[in-house]
């Protein structure tokens, strides 16, 4: 089976716009939870997707936004970007998803420099 | 509120050496329990995990880890240092119950330096 696929790997964006990143979970995962890492805060979640609906949301500015589609792809979203919104951002996707408890597995991430 | 601790930032080994990591989680219900590790320019990559049962649990690469309840503890450890383990490792935990969905609460981090 193929991984956790995110595009894209890197972005360099400026102070006020907007971006989209896209993740792709294994084949058959209904979950989907985003991460933000950085080296001062670590990793902190974002938020979680499942069957298309939001489940649980982590510390964040209304600016941080996702979706889930259909077919378990997911999107996120940050509008005016800000210096500090500059990290690496991970999705990561599980199979069974009830409970939420399930493995994680990770994609390779996303390098979002605000400049 | 659920909290991972993971002593000591670095850790530097020789090669051939023993490894350990240390990792302390704050919960009053044991959760379920990860190490992850992540080399540079990548995402996590799961190496171990604990749910129910043995409380021994052998992972990929020769890494095994044991949860012990009574110190709150999942240290991860592998008894001999191959210089294709320097990266950093996290510890994580899932919190059962309640509304975690999804959300896994991770150490801040261990960068292993292995020396020749």
């Amino acid at each position: 089976k193929a991984g956790v696929t995110q595009t894209p790997r890197y972005l360099i964006k400026t102070r006020g716009q907007q971006v989209t990143l896209s993740c792709s979970p294994i084949s058959g995962h209904r979950s989907v939870s985003w991460y933000q890492q950085t080296p001062g805060q670590g990793l902190q979640f974002l938020f979680e997707y499942f069957s298309e609906t939001q489940r649980n949301k982590g510390n964040f500015p209304g600016r941080f936004s996702g979706r889930q589609f259909s077919n378990s792809r997911s999107e996120m979203n940050v509008s005016t970007l800000e210096l500090g919104d500059s990290a690496l951002y991970l999705c990561a996707s599980s199979s069974l998803g009830d409970r939420g408890t399930d493995t994680q597995y990770f994609g390779p991430g996303t390098r979002l420099t605000v400049l | 509120a659920q909290s991972v601790t993971q002593l000591g930032s670095h850790v530097s080994v020789s090669e051939g050496a023993l490894v350990l990591l240390r990792c302390n989680y704050s919960s009053s219900v044991p959760p379920y329990l990860f190490w992850y590790v992540q080399y540079p320019n990548q995402g996590l990559q799961l190496l171990l995990k604990y749910t129910t049962g043995a409380t021994l649990v052998k992972g990929i690469n020769g890494f095994e880890a044991e949860f012990k309840k009574s110190e709150t503890s999942f240290h991860l450890t592998k008894p001999s240092a191959h210089m294709s383990d320097a990266a950093e490792y996290f510890c994580a935990v899932f919190k059962l119950g309640g509304t975690s969905y999804g959300k896994l609460t991770f150490g801040q981090g261990t960068i292993l330096t292995v020396h020749p």
